[in-house]
């Protein structure tokens, strides 16, 4: 696989169902980030990990948990979801240098529904 | 604080016909700005973005921006508009922290009409 991946694809879940999107990056990337898209908004990010270290958390509410095991991969962990969640969840990676202007590559999305 | 202000929420033109999507920007220093396109039930892809170089800016597919400080602007154009076009796109500008953040633009739906 190349680029990044999101799994899965689709997801329905109630209110009160416990579970998990999977990111992954093959491109060597050492930040990766999560962000939010619903519709008639901006897109909005929701956390970001350096080096595996979460160096953003933009005032998401403690039902989403990020978690970075590697610099591969990226989970975001679901519990207590209301329907206003429902949202395209995109992940995206990037190579920071510090330089500034580094491109960021997204993943397909996960479109959560919940019911 | 940096913002980017995207003036139409929604283009119509002909195939054929150029392409103006309008961005403007507010940053407190000189700022990386991007512009990402995204089709139907697809992630984001980069079509281009400026670094501080050289303020036209070449991207894929044709598409072209150019930086003008004096405007805080970065619109984007394409000579000729093709139905494969249609899609949403997002102007971008950058913030350096510790880690890149991007803060998007509500995003301009492009419609092609054959």
């Amino acid at each position: 696989e190349t680029g990044v991946t999101q799994t899965p694809r689709h997801l329905v879940m109630g209110m009160t169902n416990k579970k998990s999107l999977k990111c992954e990056q093959h491109l060597g990337h050492n930040a990766m980030y999560w962000y939010k898209q619903s519709a008639k908004k901006p897109l909005e990010l929701m956390f970001v990990y350096s080096l595996e270290e979460r160096v953003e958390n933009n005032s998401v509410p403690s039902r989403f948990s990020p978690e970075c095991p590697n610099s591969s991969h990226l989970f975001l962990h679901l519990h207590t979801l209301q329907p206003e969640d429902s949202a395209l969840y995109l992940c995206a990676s990037s190579q920071v240098s510090g330089g500034g202007g580094e491109t960021q590559y997204f993943g397909p999305g996960t479109r959560l529904l919940v019911l | 604080a940096q913002s980017v202000t995207q003036l139409d929420s929604h283009v119509s033109v002909s195939e054929g016909t150029p392409v103006l999507l309008r961005c403007n920007y507010s940053s407190s220093y000189s700022p990386s700005l991007f512009w990402y396109v995204q089709h139907p039930n697809k992630g984001l892809q980069l079509l281009l973005k400026y670094t501080s170089a050289a303020t036209l800016v070449k991207g894929i597919n044709g598409f072209e921006a150019e930086f003008k400080k004096s405007e805080t602007s970065f619109h984007l154009t394409k000579p000729s508009a093709h139905m494969s076009d249609a899609a949403e796109y997002f102007c971008v500008v950058s913030l350096i922290q510790r880690a890149q953040k991007l803060v998007f633009g509500q995003g301009t739906r492009l419609t092609i009409n054959p």
